[in-house]
């Protein structure tokens, strides 16, 4: 089965500095998603970016990018200028396609960001 | 609606008594999922349907859960007899039936068990 792990229950950052929160997952599949989300206290999830296995590129959005390394089954996320509103809980996410058939969404267990004003 | 609809959007029940919680996906949303998240907990998965499919029932924690889901339309997460550990927040989610889109929450259902 596969397995999402986030080693880091909380991290604090400085307004408009970067920040990196680290995930790191368990497959014996080849064809998979990994999705960064993000729960801000309003409790609604929020799709921040993902990012397909087969693309080595790593995945941008704005201010936020990901370090995909496949072979380490590492997928990092990195804030850049944080702001205040990137408080929040974040959760990195797994999907399997395997056969090209949608497989279960799976979480870790989130990292708390604080934003330091 | 627009979104996943998730009611209601608290409930407060007494030990031993049974709750249903309701989901309706987005129009068009094959994918559907109930998470459990307890407070300050991450996303605890509990069962996932995909079409017709049999669903993914491996995440359920005890015989007292079942879930329903009739096609691609509503959900219903059933809590039997229920007790204090089951207080948590549920979330459901819904997306298409590739495996690069985005799943789309509900606000979820806070149960508190008293």
């Amino acid at each position: 089965a596969q397995t999402v792990t986030q080693s880091q229950p909380e991290m604090s950052v400085q307004e408009a500095e970067t920040v990196t929160l680290s995930c790191t997952y368990d497959t014996s599949e080849s064809d998979y998603y990994l999705f960064w989300y993000k729960q801000p206290p309003s409790r609604q999830m929020i799709l921040v970016i993902r990012q397909e296995a087969y693309k080595q590129q790593n995945a941008t959005e704005n201010r936020f990018s990901v370090n995909f390394q496949k072979a380490a089954k590492s997928f990092s996320l990195k804030i850049s200028d944080s702001q205040l509103g990137d408080a929040a809980m974040y959760f990195c996410a797994y999907r399997s396609n395997y056969g090209g058939s949608q497989g279960n969404l799976i979480f870790g267990k989130g990292t708390k960001l604080s934003v330091k004003p | 609606g627009a979104g996943v609809s998730q009611s209601p959007s608290n409930k407060v029940t007494e030990k031993g008594k049974d709750v249903e919680l309701r989901c309706d996906p987005i129009s068009g949303h094959t994918a559907l999922y109930w998470y459990r998240q307890r407070l300050g907990q991450g996303l605890e998965f509990l069962i996932y349907f995909q079409g017709n499919s049999a669903p993914d029932k491996s995440g359920l924690p005890s015989d007292r859960f079942s879930a329903e889901r009739t096609g691609e339309s509503v959900s219903t997460l059933t809590i039997q007899r229920t007790q204090q550990e089951d207080s948590a927040v549920y979330l459901c989610a819904s997306s298409l039936r590739d495996a690069n889109t985005e799943a789309f929450f509900g606000q979820g259902t806070r149960l508190t068990v008293v």
